[in-house]
C-alpha cells in the first residue's frame, strides 16, 4: 500500500509569498495518477493538478505541479486571499485498486 | 452546468443503515466512473469507493462488507448504501466524478458538496 505524506502539516504565509507544498510517496509511483486537490470549509474539493503537472480547466496559472517517483510538489507562485484553503495529493494504484489521500496541508495566513 | 448533488445523510444509531444518493446533471453521466469519499470531523479526505460505467465496484478496507455502492443510469444517480453502521463512519460524504484524459491521466474533477451523515446514539 502506497502512503502519502505532506508536508509541511501547516503552512504560514502572507499573500504575494510563494507557496511550496511538497507530498512523498512511500514507493514509487506513476506521476498520471498524482492530482492535488484544494479545500475549503463548507466547499466542494476543487481539483487543480492531474497527472502531476496538468493544471485543470479554470485553474489559473499560478498554481503549478512537478514531480515524479515518490517526490511531487504543488507550488502556488505568488499567493492571493482566496489561496487559503487545505491542500491535499491523491494517487490511485492498480494493485489492490484504491485511492490514496495525503493528510492535507493548512496554508494559513501569517 | 456539471454538477453533482448529494442527498440523504442524517442521524443514525450505531448499527442502523442509511442510504445515500448522488444526483448528476450537465453531462452524459453512463460514461463515467463515479466515487464516494469522506471527511470526518477534523479530519483529511478519504476514499471509500468507486463504481465503473458497466458497474464494477471497489471498496476502501474500512467499510469493505458493510458498504454496497451502485448506479442507475436511467436516472444519472449513484448510490452509497450503508449498513452496520459505527460513529467512525461520521463524516461528510462526497460524491465525485472521475475523468481520464489524455496519456492515461486521471482525477476527480467534479464534486459535489457533501451530504453529512452522523452515527450517534
Amino acid at each position: 500500500e502506497i502512503v502519502l505524506t505532506q508536508s509541511p502539516g501547516t503552512l504560514s504565509l502572507s499573500p504575494g509569498e510563494r507557496a511550496t507544498l511538497s507530498c512523498r510517496a512511500s514507493q514509487s509511483m506513476s506521476s498520471n495518477y498524482l492530482a492535488w486537490y484544494q479545500h475549503k470549509p463548507g466547499q466542494a474539493p476543487r481539483l487543480l493538478i492531474y497527472g502531476a503537472s496538468s493544471r485543470a480547466t479554470g485553474i489559473p496559472d499560478r498554481f503549478s505541479g512537478s514531480g515524479s517517483g515518490t517526490d511531487f510538489t504543488l507550488t502556488i507562485s505568488r499567493l492571493e486571499p482566496e489561496d487559503f484553503a487545505v491542500y491535499y495529493c491523491q494517487q490511485y494504484v492498480s494493485s489492490p485498486p484504491g485511492y490514496t489521500f495525503g493528510q492535507g496541508t493548512k496554508l494559513e495566513i501569517k | 452546468e456539471l454538477q453533482l448533488v448529494e442527498s440523504g445523510g442524517g442521524l443514525v444509531q450505531p448499527g442502523g443503515s442509511l442510504r445515500l444518493s448522488c444526483a448528476a446533471s450537465g453531462f452524459t453521466f453512463s460514461s463515467y466512473e463515479m466515487k464516494w469519499v469522506r471527511q470526518a470531523p477534523g479530519k483529511g479526505l478519504e476514499w471509500v469507493s468507486h463504481i465503473s460505467s458497466s458497474g464494477s465496484n471497489i471498496y476502501a478496507d474500512s467499510v469493505k462488507g458493510r458498504f454496497t455502492i451502485s448506479r442507475d443510469n436511467a436516472k444519472n444517480s449513484v448510490y452509497l448504501l450503508m449498513n452496520n453502521l459505527r460513529a467512525e463512519d461520521t463524516a461528510v460524504y462526497y460524491c465525485a466524478r472521475d475523468q481520464r484524459y489524455s496519456y492515461g491521466l486521471r482525477a476527480f474533477d467534479i464534486w459535489g458538496q457533501g451530504t453529512m451523515v452522523t452515527v450517534s446514539s
